[in-house]
């Protein structure tokens, strides 16, 4: 059992440039969550899906796209990296209904040149 | 905003002494709280939760304690080891669902 898997786990991108960055789990969650942690900060989440065909916006959404048209997948989109993107950005999932844990990824860790 | 906070950003403490975890949370309608650890390279792990309807949680070696009169919330760790070094996150859930997550707190174990 995989749990939440994140690809890449390192990328490096110049200013302007697009990515996607990929997630996926295989524990039939229907939550999924992306974060993005910043140095000595906690994380802070970009956006979230309660299920397939239906996201939402988190604390910090601007300049990333999600979409969730599977289950299983939940990729997260930069349309136009900026420096202020460098992050190391995490994927979660929990089961439905509230008050349940999340399960993370172990993360991509993006650099924005 | 509301926000969920630690007392300490670091905390040092000698192999097989308990350590204690500190955490403030500001949103009194906040009904789930959860611990995660996080170890260099790696995403946060699931520790123990506690609803908001119970003051005590015992796992493995780790307790829970929440404190609703003055919105603290604690980790304790039994028989501190050294594999237990770790950066540790309290969360806690809005909304049912959404998790706000407090800066964390650095543990070192010292051999």
């Amino acid at each position: 059992n995989a749990g939440v898997t994140q690809t890449p786990k390192f990328q490096v991108l110049k200013t302007g440039q697009s990515m996607t960055l990929q997630c996926a789990q295989d524990m039939n969650h229907e939550y999924m969550s992306w974060y993005r942690q910043d140095p000595g900060m906690g994380l802070r989440l970009i956006h979230y899906s309660v299920g397939a065909g239906i996201t939402d916006q988190g604390e910090v959404p601007n300049g990333y796209n999600v979409s969730r048209s599977t289950t299983e997948d939940f990729p997260l989109r930069l349309l136009s990296a900026a420096p202020s993107q460098t992050s190391v950005y995490f994927c979660a999932s929990s089961m439905g209904g509230d008050n349940q844990p999340q399960h993370f990824g172990d993360g991509t860790r993006l650099s924005i040149l | 905003g509301e926000s969920v906070g630690l007392h300490l950003p670091t905390l040092s403490v000698q192999e097989g002494d308990n350590s204690i975890i500190n955490c403030a949370y500001s949103n009194s309608a906040s009904d789930y709280f959860i611990w995660y650890k996080q170890e260099s390279g790696k995403g946060p792990q699931f520790i123990i939760d506690i609803r908001s309807n119970m003051d005590k949680r015992q796992g493995q070696r780790v307790t829970v304690l929440l404190n609703k009169t003055v919105k603290h919330l604690s980790l304790q760790i039994a028989a501190t080891q050294p594999g237990d070094s770790a950066v540790y996150f309290c969360a806690e859930n809005t909304e049912g669902f959404k998790t706000i997550f407090g800066a964390g707190t650095r543990l070192f174990v010292k051999a």
